[in-house]
């Protein structure tokens, strides 16, 4: 199972951290996923710290222990939506259950 | 470019089969480096992961859904499929089909990089 805190908030511009906890990432890296209202998840991090081609330079990941971290650096308004960290683990597959980023 | 497009009905009736086809073009569903993987939401909630076949035909399922999943997959045309025997309510979902990294070295970890835009399917009588 992967943990993740229901919602953030953050003040534009600022920076905000999302974080994930999960045994499995010990093991293996978490992607994220950003979700705006009625569209279909994007991948916005993945591996140790990669980037799909297109996906601002504000978004970044890291992973210490048990926790991965997605964190946006200069939060602009269209970063406002759901946000959900992805693993392998024992059973196959599993996301967090989403973290809702509004952004002030 | 890589695409991925779901078909099959939008309503199904309470004790019978959900059925799904994910068509892949752009590229081939024949490739080592990935599975082919289904992912559900239910109105409301997160995301939920359904479970992911190789091209060879290897499966891996949530345990949850286990003894009523089946996902397969044919070379031939391209695309792979769910079944989801016995449905009720609960699986009222805009349903998924994703391409998924098959490893965890050079960069890539299980990423799911490309997503379908999703349908709704409602179970309801």
């Amino acid at each position: 199972d992967l943990t993740q805190d229901p919602a953030v908030s953050v003040a534009l511009g600022q920076t905000v951290r999302i974080t994930c906890q999960g045994d499995y990432l010990r093991s293996y890296h978490a992607s994220w996923y950003q979700q705006k209202p009625g569209q279909a998840p994007v991948l916005i991090v993945y591996g140790e710290n990669n980037r799909p081609s297109g996906v601002p330079d504000r978004f970044s990941g890291s992973s210490s222990g048990n926790t991965a971290s997605l964190t946006i650096t200069g939060a602009q308004a269209e970063d406002e939506a759901d946000y959900y960290c992805n693993s392998r683990d024992s059973s196959g597959w599993s996301f967090g259950g989403g973290t809702k980023l509004t952004v002030l | 470019q890589l695409q991925l497009q779901e078909s099959g009905p939008g309503l199904v009736k309470p004790s019978e089969t959900l059925s799904l086809t994910c068509v892949v073009s752009g590229a081939s569903i024949s490739t080592d480096s990935y599975y082919w993987g289904w992912v559900r939401q239910s109105p409301g909630k997160g995301l939920e992961w359904i479970g992911n076949v190789y091209y060879s035909g290897s499966t891996f399922y949530s345990p949850s859904l286990k003894s009523r999943l089946t996902i397969s997959v044919d070379t031939s045309k391209n695309h792979f499929s769910l079944k989801l025997t016995s449905v009720t309510a609960a699986d009222t979902a805009v349903y998924y089909c994703a391409r998924v990294a098959a490893y965890c070295s050079g960069g890539r970890c299980f990423e799911s990089d490309h997503w379908s835009q999703g349908t709704l399917v409602t179970v309801s009588s």
